[in-house]
């Protein structure tokens, strides 16, 4: 049972444009949202979070938008650059006073490549 | 910024021997640590959960006398794949949260790739 999903296993933007990576997930205990980036052969960076209190939160040229309703969240990149080129991970954690540990679910991935 | 570090990121050794890993938060302490695993092309699973002083909590299916945790102190975490066999090769990540609790990221280490013949 996938409880956080990226539908789009790739995308490919150009240099300078905006990236719009997706994520959907399906536990309404879900409270804290997260999303990584990783190159091959390392570990994930942490990029950006989000909690479910609000619905969009920017750090530079990356904005996470939180749509409770509708279980979706997504990340904008805008401008798109070259090494913003890797795999993201969008995760989720419920906190410990809903039972969840804050362990984190992960997403499947979308690979991201921006084209000069 | 917060750093993990995992060693060694390496690791190719034949079918029946124990391959330790260890994962260490470099500039600050965590009570808690993650221990994941990734196959090509997939997700990260949560294996198993470290506690400092405790017990490790695993995840269903995950084989608690199989993959050996140990979180002997607020910096280090170590993951032991006792009598490793092919069907172990993986890339296994760990993460850490700051002691500070609450909503806070968990940092990754840059993972070990195990290759068992």
């Amino acid at each position: 049972d996938q409880q956080v999903k990226q539908n789009s296993p790739s995308l490919s933007v150009q240099e300078g444009r905006i990236s719009i990576l997706n994520c959907d997930y399906t536990n309404s205990m879900f409270d804290y949202f997260l999303w990584y980036k990783k190159y091959p052969a390392e570990g994930p960076t942490f990029l950006i979070s989000i909690s479910s209190i609000k619905d969009k939160n920017e750090d530079g040229r990356f904005t996470v938008f939180l749509n409770k309703s509708a279980k979706h969240l997504s990340l904008h990149i805008v401008p798109s650059q070259p090494g913003d080129s890797a795999v993201y991970f969008c995760a989720a954690s419920a906190s410990i006073l809903t039972g969840g540990g804050n362990k984190l679910t992960f997403g499947t991935g979308t690979q991201l490549k921006v084209e000069l | 910024g917060a750093v993990v570090s995992q060693h060694p990121s390496w690791v190719i050794c034949k079918s029946g021997t124990s391959v330790k890993i260890e994962c260490r938060s470099l500039d600050f302490q965590a009570t808690t640590m993650f221990w994941y695993r990734q196959f090509p092309k997939q997700s990260l699973m949560l294996m198993a959960t470290s506690n400092e002083g405790s017990k490790a909590t695993y995840e269903q299916g995950v084989e608690k006398d199989k993959f050996l945790i140990n979180h002997a102190s607020l910096t280090l975490s170590t993951l032991t794949v006792t009598s490793a066999h092919p069907e172990d090769s993986s890339f296994y990540i760990c993460s850490a949260r700051d002691i500070g609790g609450g909503n806070q990221p968990q940092h990754f280490g840059d993972g070990t790739r195990l290759s068992i013949l």
